[in-house]
């Protein structure tokens, strides 16, 4: 029972370049959020997706980001034209379907959490 | 607005103390969900617990246990006979039920700035 691939793990780039940051949610779960983790702090929200639709990209800077997750294949995270201050760990969680929750009915599922990727913006 | 405080930036304990991580959160929502999560230096996040805003029921799980007070907005976590491993940052977090947001499913997590468990040996 596979969890939540984050790939790669660490990933190294120069200042301008572009990176792209996959995630497979775990089986079965539609949800996908992604979060930043910058040095010593703790993790921010920055976009939730269902497939092929973005919920809620409050989280998101307005310009070089940008999240997908289609019908087929991972959730991709894009960054472009990277500078230093893009260099943090980004997870991605998965959640299932709503209407996979219990009786309970009302919000929330738990958040699984992927290994995360390491960027490094030199 | 919603925020979660942990107000403790790092503890260090000997092993087999018992230590108790504290977390203080805020919200206008009357229904909300509260987490823990644990960062061990491999640097996943590990899911401990889920407690919604309708149970203040205390909750163990072997070692672990955590107190949820609603009159003081506080859900604060102990370890009871500290071991190595459990050297980690640890997280609170906060997601809120807005009724409109359900039906689709959003319910991000609002983290705490993390507290850094040393156990020494």
């Amino acid at each position: 029972n596979a969890g939540v691939m984050q790939n790669p793990r660490h990933l190294v780039r120069r200042r301008g370049q572009e990176a792209r940051l996959r995630c497979s949610p775990m089986k079965g779960h539609s949800h996908v959020y992604w979060y930043r983790q910058l040095p010593e702090e703790g993790l921010k929200f920055m976009v939730y997706l269902q497939k092929e639709n973005i919920i809620d990209e409050s989280g998101m800077p307005k310009e070089r980001f940008s999240a997908e997750f289609p019908k087929e294949g991972p959730s991709i995270l894009r960054i472009q034209q990277v500078v230093r201050g893009d260099s943090a760990a980004y997870f991605c969680a998965s959640s299932p379907p709503a209407r996979d929750r219990g009786l309970s009915g009302l919000g929330t599922d738990t958040q699984y959490f992927g290994p995360g990727t390491r960027l490094t913006v030199l | 607005a919603q925020k979660v405080t942990q107000a403790q930036t790092e503890i260090s304990v000997v092993e087999k103390e018992d230590v108790t991580l504290d977390c203080v959160y805020e919200t206008r929502d009357t229904t909300y969900y509260l987490f823990w999560y644990k960062q061990p230096p491999s640097g996943e996040l590990v899911f401990l617990i889920r407690r919604n805003s309708f149970d203040e029921q205390n909750e163990i799980s072997g070692r672990y246990s955590w107190n949820f007070q609603k009159s003081t907005s506080s859900f604060n976590f102990t370890i009871t006979a500290s071991q190595v491993v459990d050297s980690a940052v640890y997280f609170c977090a906060l997601s809120e039920a807005d009724l409109l947001l359900v039906r689709t499913g959003a319910n991000n997590l609002f983290f705490g700035t993390g507290t850094r468990l040393t156990v020494i040996p």
